[in-house]
């Protein structure tokens, strides 16, 4: 079955640090990788995605995300963070085969930025 | 953007209650809508996939008389928690798909008490 690992539970970081945020997947075929960010009260929003082509994926906010197929791995980065990157992370994988399969999520990384 | 509405964001209900939660697609048709439930500390779980218009699928192990869901219309499903119990609360969460991507609702914090 499939699965997604996300290493870290809590991370905390000051300001300008850069941020690595760790995630594994478990599933042999091609996949579909997202990162979700959900702040405080609010809903998950998508960061960025990997569906296919660059394995170096920029998202919204300065965020990116390289796909190590190799590695089975979709770790998400930022080279400095600010205090409103406070939130929860969430890697999350589909399979492909059906335009509206679901997703299967990590545990989520909640990331907290001291000012 | 898309938007997916979900209402209450908070609720508290006595055990053996029923709890209905709301989720609305505000600016699209949404054909197929997730629920998924998070426990502390654990995942996002799907629990059920809606299809707009017919039976809900539900995961293995997730009761369909307990967790009721209705698709009824293309922008709205609901989700029924029926008798309540303390083991029910939990973060309970909507996602309608949209071209390919999903679309969150806020959630819903339920608290049996």
């Amino acid at each position: 079955a499939q699965s997604v690992s996300q290493h870290n539970h809590h991370v905390i970081l000051s300001e300008a640090a850069s941020l690595e945020l760790g995630c594994n997947y478990s599933y042999g075929g091609t996949v579909n990788l997202f990162w979700y960010v959900q702040y405080p009260g609010q809903h998950l929003q998508l960061l960025l995605k990997y569906f296919s082509g660059d394995p170096l994926v920029k998202g919204i906010k300065g965020f990116e995300a390289e796909f190590i197929k190799s590695k089975f791995s979709f770790n998400l980065r930022k080279p400095s963070v600010q205090w409103s990157d406070t939130a929860e992370y969430f890697c999350a994988l589909k399979t492909p085969g059906g335009s509206q399969g679901n997703l299967i999520f990590g545990k989520g990384t909640k990331l907290s930025v001291k000012p | 953007g898309a938007v997916v509405s979900q209402h209450p964001s908070r609720v508290i209900c006595k055990s053996g209650t029923s709890v209905k939660i709301e989720c609305r697609s505000l600016d699209f048709q949404a054909t197929t809508m997730f629920w998924y439930r998070q426990f502390p500390k654990q995942s996002l779980m799907l629990m059920a996939t809606s299809n707009e218009g017919s039976k809900a699928t539900y995961e293995q192990g997730v009761e369909k008389d307990k967790f009721l869901i209705n698709h009824a219309s293309l922008t709205l499903s609901t989700l029924t928690v029926t008798s309540a119990h303390p083991e029910d609360s939990s973060f309970y969460i909507c996602s309608a798909g949209n071209r390919g991507g999903y679309t969150f609702g806020s959630g819903t914090r339920l608290t049996v008490v």
